[in-house]
């Protein structure tokens, strides 16, 4: 168990649906990263939350936005959703850098069906 | 930012060791190399990491050469459980930001 709470686990919707992944960093984590994997593809890497400011961004479409809130959870909402989102949607947590080591831990993932 | 390159797949017998190479050679000196592995669709899991000395801990170890441009993920007894991709990183910054950015990493086959 990392410690990196992610829910959904599965969620199945249709095209042009509106919806949203949450994430609970391990506890004391500052940062959040939001990773997508399609189907035999590689983690690719959406956006960076860091103690509720965005940090940076990835690959990340438009109809896709994320936050992170005070108690350090992060949303990621998927909007107008076509069939080529359906994949793994990964979260990520980290320790601050200033604790020197800043490995991330994953979650088990949101398995985003899009039909 | 510096690149790694890994084999695509790799396998192992069972009980045998399993080394995983990694190429990084436009590594800049205070970047550190990462490992993570991501067993079928669960979520990727950290292994260790370095700076430019050899480390062990109760997963693995790691030993980069002495010009730091490769390293070498070793798992001294591999089981049929450690059949996964292996992800070799470079700790990347964006912005202030240090955001591991995944590869198509090495598919390792434990077989019996």
């Amino acid at each position: 168990d990392s410690g990196v709470t992610q829910t959904p686990k599965h969620l199945i919707t249709a095209t042009g649906q509106r919806v949203t992944l949450r994430c609970s960093p391990r506890s004391g984590d500052l940062s959040v990263y939001w990773y997508q994997q399609s189907l035999d593809q590689g983690l690719q890497f959406l956006i960076h939350y860091y103690n509720g400011e965005e940090r940076a961004k990835g690959n990340i479409l438009e109809r896709f936005s994320a936050q992170q809130f005070p108690d350090l959870h992060s949303e990621l909402n998927l909007s107008s959703l076509e069939l080529g989102d359906s994949a793994l949607y990964f979260c990520a947590s980290s320790a601050p850098r200033d604790r020197g080591s800043t490995e991330a831990f994953f979650g088990q993932g949101t398995r985003l069906t899009v039909v | 930012d510096a690149k790694t390159t890994q084999p695509p797949s790799m396998d192992c017998a069972e009980g045998r060791a399993a080394n995983l190479p990694c190429n990084h050679s436009t590594i800049s000196g205070n970047e550190y190399v990462y490992w993570y592995r991501q067993i079928h669709s669960q979520g990727p899991q950290y292994i260790i990491h370095g700076l430019k000395n050899n480390e062990t801990n109760e997963m693995a170890s790691l030993i980069i050469t002495e010009d730091r441009k490769s390293s070498t993920l070793i798992l001294p007894h591999a089981t049929l459980r450690d059949t996964a991709v292996y992800y070799c990183i470079v700790r990347v910054a964006s912005g202030g930001s240090y955001i591991p950015t995944f590869g198509r990493g090495t598919s390792l086959i434990v077989h019996p």
